[in-house]
């Protein structure tokens, strides 16, 4: 079965700081990845996904993450940031059965911005 | 564009009761997905409906139940509540189950007391 694992439940970081939330991986076959974050109460937004070519992965809100295979991780990045970035995020893997696609989600990470 | 609509936001009901949650997917998607999030963990996928049946199903035992209209929305029941199904219910629309292309709605608050 596909799985994600997401082994930080919480990272802090400053105000302007680069940021990394850690995310690996166990598929078979070809992986799909995604990022979703969570504000309170609200539902997931998409910023990202992985499927095939450049290793670098731009989306929403100047999020990037990094897809590496060696190390089967898809690590989510941002080079400043924002106090308004603390939120929870979620990494997510494709899993495709014999009846169609599920996302199977990681735990979740906190992100805590400290101005 | 309206996106995902899911109803009501927020609901209480008693244990042994039977709730029903409601999702109207983004225009043009076909497929809707359920899944639920308990507090401090990440969604688990609960079934998925296309063409008004269900094609597959996560790990959840009967009580759960669902449905798709010929509009492309889709219901959630859950019968003989439990404390533990106290959660978030988010409701994810696609288009032919893509799923590099879920568009998730806000949820819905479900406490069980």
């Amino acid at each position: 079965a596909q799985s994600v694992a997401q082994p930080e439940d919480q990272v802090n970081v400053a105000e302007g700081n680069p940021l990394t939330v850690k995310c690996t991986y166990s598929v078979s076959g070809n992986p799909y990845l995604f990022w979703y974050v969570q504000y309170p109460n609200r539902g997931l937004q998409f910023l990202l996904k992985y499927i095939t070519g450049d290793n670098l992965v731009k989306g929403s809100y100047g999020f990037e993450a990094e897809f590496n295979k060696s190390q089967t991780s898809f690590h989510l990045k941002k080079p400043s940031a924002l106090v308004s970035d603390s939120a929870l995020y979620f990494c997510a893997v494709r899993d495709m059965g014999e009846y169609g696609n599920k996302l199977v989600f990681g735990a979740g990470t906190i992100l805590r911005v400290k101005s | 564009d309206a996106g995902v609509t899911q109803s009501p936001t927020h609901l209480i009901k008693t244990r042994g009761q039977q709730v029903t949650l409601r999702c109207s997917p983004k225009s043009g998607h076909d497929t809707v997905s359920w899944y639920q999030q308990a507090l401090g963990q990440g969604p688990q996928f609960i079934f998925q409906y296309y063409e008004e049946e269900e094609r597959q199903r996560g790990n959840f035992p009967d009580r759960f139940s669902g449905h798709q209209f010929p509009n492309y929305s889709s219901e959630l029941n859950v019968n003989a509540l439990l404390l533990g199904d106290s959660a978030l219910y988010l409701c994810a629309s696609s288009f032919r189950d893509r799923a590099d292309g879920y568009t998730f709605g806000s949820g819905t608050r479900l406490t069980v007391v």
